[in-house]
């Protein structure tokens, strides 16, 4: 079956533009997570959803970071006034069921590039 | 404070040969441990997972990794690798229900 996916695959954008980057999970799939890798580090915990309901938004780095997911499936981060360090690959990993938290299905990412 | 610790940043090893790649986690994460390979531009694969019981746990693609609590290790092996193995390798534990990653370990499998 299809799994998660991610779009667009690749974006640049110029310093202070707004971004908004777009995860599909599996179908059905409960949970959703954001993380952001940096250039040689592991994935760093961004925000998480259950169902509609952001649950854990600790992992934001600033206020210029919106996650939403306002029906409980499609889910889009939103980073508005780009910086260079918002530089990163953006992954976001779906999980089938409530209690099964840790069993998460990655996306291929976003390489956001900001120039 | 980093709370899951990969020792090796690169670990180069020729093709057939055994490898072990290193990681260790603190008490700040629960003993839910966990090991994906991410091969280029591509997502996270789950690769195993230590959730309980048995501490020797069995993978994909012929890995095992085994939980040690004494030594808080939870180190990934292989007995015998191939060219196609050669990716980045992220432990990771749990903690609240998100994912703690390690740095990374980049496996080079050379022939």
């Amino acid at each position: 079956g299809a799994g998660v996916s991610q779009s667009p695959r690749y974006k640049v954008a110029k310093r202070g533009q707004d971004v908004a980057l777009r995860c599909d999970p599996i179908s059905g799939h409960v949970s959703l997570f954001w993380y952001q890798q940096a250039l040689g580090q592991g994935p760093e915990f961004l925000t998480y959803f259950q169902n509609e309901a952001q649950l854990d938004k600790s992992g934001l780095p600033s206020d210029r970071f919106f996650a939403e997911r306002p029906e409980g499936s499609v889910s889009t981060l939103k980073i508005q006034r780009t910086q260079q360090e918002d530089s990163a690959v953006y992954l976001c990993a779906s999980v089938p069921h409530w209690g099964s938290s840790y069993e998460q299905y990655f996306g291929p990412g976003t390489r956001l590039t900001v120039t | 404070a980093q709370s899951v610790t990969q020792l090796d940043s690169q670990v180069p090893v020729f093709e057939e040969a055994p490898v072990e790649l290193r990681c260790n986690y603190s008490s700040s994460v629960s003993v839910y441990l966990f090991w994906y390979v991410q091969y280029p531009n591509q997502g996270l694969q789950l690769l195993l997972k230590y959730l309980s019981g048995s501490t020797l746990v069995k993978g994909i693609n012929g890995f095992e990794a085994e939980f040690n609590k004494s030594q808080t290790s939870f180190h990934l092996r292989k007995p015998s690798v191939h060219i196609s193995d050669t990716a980045e390798y992220f432990c990771a534990g749990g903690q609240g229900g998100k994912l703690i990653f390690g740095q990374g370990t980049e496996l080079s499998v050379k022939p």
